[in-house]
């Protein structure tokens, strides 16, 4: 069954340090996202990106939150300038038409 | 706004029970609505998506219904086993089939043998 792969699972880094969160959604998925999920709290949503920009972000990904998508196959989640904040478990998801295929999510650690 | 809640938050059965699950959600006008299972410090599994036009859909000894009029669905589990023990979590799209989710916050199972 196809899956959505993130790399790497667990990321360590300092505070005020440039992340770059990597996924490769399923290859005939149209929609992508990315949420998160800080530790005993809700899975929140942060950005969705369809046909190569963003079709809605949240309150959350402010100017310090990007994304990509640099070629047919990855997504990018990039982080400026990481605060303590941040620490959390990152998700990707894509879909086609219906329903949503999470990948197993990059644990990011700010110290 | 849609909201979604999920009570209890954490649930403790012996093995061989059947058990519900309940997701509650305030915009009726949903179009799907998904299950989710979350194991500690992992990914999210899909384990059922109900589309609004379904009632129910199954998988094995999983079975989710959906009735829209109440803003509620279910998660049936059949003769549940310790290998169940995980968060489940509901979720529905604010809008359209693709729009953001809104997550609920997640029934920790506990199955004990």
């Amino acid at each position: 069954e196809p899956e959505v792969t993130q790399t790497p699972s667990h990321q360590v880094t300092q505070m005020g340090q440039e992340v770059i969160l990597h996924c490769v959604p399923i290859s005939n998925h149209l929609y992508f996202y990315w949420y998160r999920q800080i530790l005993g709290q809700k899975v929140e949503f942060l950005v969705s990106f369809y046909n190569n920009e963003i079709s809605e972000k949240s309150e959350i990904f402010d100017d310090q939150f990007s994304v990509e998508r640099p070629d047919g196959s990855n997504f990018t989640l990039k982080i400026r300038s990481t605060k303590l904040e941040d620490s959390a478990m990152y998700f990707c998801a894509s879909s086609f038409v219906y329903g949503y295929t999470f990948g197993s999510g990059t644990r990011l650690t700010v110290v | 706004k849609q909201e979604v809640t999920q009570i209890p938050a954490a649930l403790s059965v012996p093995e061989g029970e059947n058990l519900v699950l309940n997701c509650s959600f305030t915009d009726s006008a949903i179009y799907n609505l998904q299950w989710f299972r979350q194991d500690p410090g992992k990914g999210l599994t899909s384990l059922l998506l109900i589309q609004s036009s379904q009632r129910e859909q199954t998988s094995g000894r999983l079975n989710a219904s959906l009735d829209k009029s109440s803003g509620r669905s279910t998660l049936y589990i059949a003769a549940s086993q310790p290998g169940d023990s995980a968060t489940y979590l509901c979720a529905a799209p604010i809008s359209g089939n693709t729009g953001k989710l809104i997550f609920g916050q997640g029934t920790t199972l506990q199955v004990k043998p």
